[in-house]
């Protein structure tokens, strides 16, 4: 099993609709989880971090299910500008100073 | 307020030429990271720097080398170049492991 999986999509959903796309991981010691936002060719910019059951932030929801060992990221009332690709983010533990980058799931709004 | 600073944020390359990647962050940030990003793949590690002195290999090190030069420069070298490393080369510094990343703008090198 990878580290991190994600769906790379494409996910194309219109405008105003409610999309949620989920991250596996492996590592059940991991203990913080993120999610960045990647727009074409730029740096990646945190979006949401994720230390407990979840984290909410305006539109955007995330969830943290240990038990199955995955993250979810919901975003509402979707805008053209939320396309972009959402990574997750898995840091190691065990005292690696290293995370994990999901490939990442490309979300396209569609007018 | 400057974050993560890259140089430069364009070259252009001859096959066997060498380059130094700079990378600085103003954060007072102990851990720092250099990543390749290829089309359509994710980010992968080249090497990181737990903390200043301190240097390990990534996932992808082959072909380069980096150096700590303190806390706040993480530079990252091709000693020499081939097409394989055309890539977009991103910085980044955290504070620590289970902080998030901050990433610089990236460098887009392409190798002739």
């Amino acid at each position: 099993r990878k580290e991190v999986e994600q769906d790379p999509g494409p996910f194309n959903v219109p405008e105003g609709a409610t999309v949620a796309f989920n991250c596996t991981y492996s590592n059940s010691a991991s203990q913080s989880f993120f999610w960045y936002r990647q727009d074409c060719r730029k740096e990646p910019k945190l979006l949401m971090s994720v230390y407990s059951s979840g984290n909410e932030d305006g539109r955007f929801t995330a969830q943290l299910n240990r038990a199955s060992q995955y993250i979810s990221l919901l975003i509402r009332d979707s805008k053209l500008s939320d396309s972009a690709t959402y990574l997750c983010v898995v840091p190691l533990s065990g005292g690696y100073q290293k995370v994990t980058f999901g490939i990442g799931t490309k979300l396209q709004v569609i007018p | 307020n400057a974050g993560v600073t890259q140089t430069p944020k364009f070259q252009v390359l001859k096959t066997g030429q060498s380059m130094t990647l700079q990378c600085a962050q103003d954060m007072n940030h102990n851990s720092m990271y250099w990543y390749r990003q290829d089309p359509g793949m994710g980010l992968r590690l080249i090497y990181y720097s737990a903390s200043e002195g301190t240097t390990d290999k990534g996932e992808v090190p082959n072909g380069y080398n980096v150096s700590r030069l303190n806390k706040r420069e993480f530079s990252l070298r091709l000693e020499s170049a081939a097409p394989s490393q055309t890539s977009v080369y991103f910085c980044a510094s955290t504070v620590r492991t289970n902080q998030p990343q901050h990433f610089g703008d990236g460098t887009r090198l392409s190798i002739l």
